[in-house]
């Protein structure tokens, strides 16, 4: 079955701690994506990568950071240095970054609770 | 990122009434997506417009791309239960990004 795995679905970490989230998908897709979606608001984009150990910033990476050594991988680390954390975390990923195949195709997300 | 503001915020429906929901930009569009997120769920792709004054239909949602190509409408006809959720617009910039406007959370009354 092809798709975006998530992990974990729901975590919760004391503050100061540093997070890992897991994305993995198995649709052999060249670019994926993480988002940050906030009570009430839209999608706003934390990272990109287009191919494999490339990735650039959106438009709110401080206190992010990303790998992408695998094709079929991008995980997310949310650092101490992340100011508000709490939020519902959404990964996809698309064929191609461009073109007529830019439909993003998400996971069902990761929800963080800092206590 | 690029910015599409989407109006209303809030859409409250009574069943089987049509509503329509707008993307508005202030710069010219390569092209528009369309998401709806159902309650507690993640964004499901609907639709992608490219062309100037491009209308495509599926079933009772009708999506419209601008003449300008700055805006963009959404428009469903014969509201149902199913259509609770919210919908986005997403535009892609010259760097690659898509990014999502606020989206509107449309609720039925049945």
């Amino acid at each position: 079955d092809g798709g975006i795995t998530q992990s974990p679905k729901y975590l919760f970490r004391k503050e100061g701690q540093n997070v890992t989230l897991s994305c993995e998908q198995n649709l052999n897709h060249d670019a994926m994506y993480w988002y940050r979606q906030d009570p009430g608001q839209g999608l706003r984009l934390i990272y990109y990568s287009q191919i494999v150990n490339d990735f650039q910033k959106g438009d709110i990476a401080e206190g992010y950071s990303v790998s992408r050594e695998k094709k079929e991988s991008f995980p997310l680390t949310v650092t101490s240095a992340q100011k508000n954390p709490t939020a519902f975390y959404l990964c996809a990923s698309s064929i191609a970054a461009t073109g007529p195949d830019g439909e993003l195709f998400f996971g069902e997300g990761s929800r963080l609770t800092v206590l | 990122g690029q910015q599409v503001m989407q109006i209303p915020q809030y859409q409250h429906v009574q069943e089987g009434e049509d509503f329509t929901t707008y993307c508005n930009s202030s710069t010219t569009l390569s092209n528009i997506q369309w998401y709806k997120q159902r309650p507690g769920g993640h964004p499901v792709f609907l639709i992608q417009l490219v062309k100037s004054g491009e209308v495509k239909k599926q079933k009772r949602l009708t999506f419209q791309f601008g003449e300008a190509k700055k805006n963009s409408s959404l428009h469903i006809t014969a509201t149902q239960t199913t259509d609770v959720g919210t919908y986005f617009c997403a535009v892609l910039s010259n760097d690659y990004k898509l990014s999502f406007g606020a989206g509107t959370t449309v609720t039925v009354r049945a």
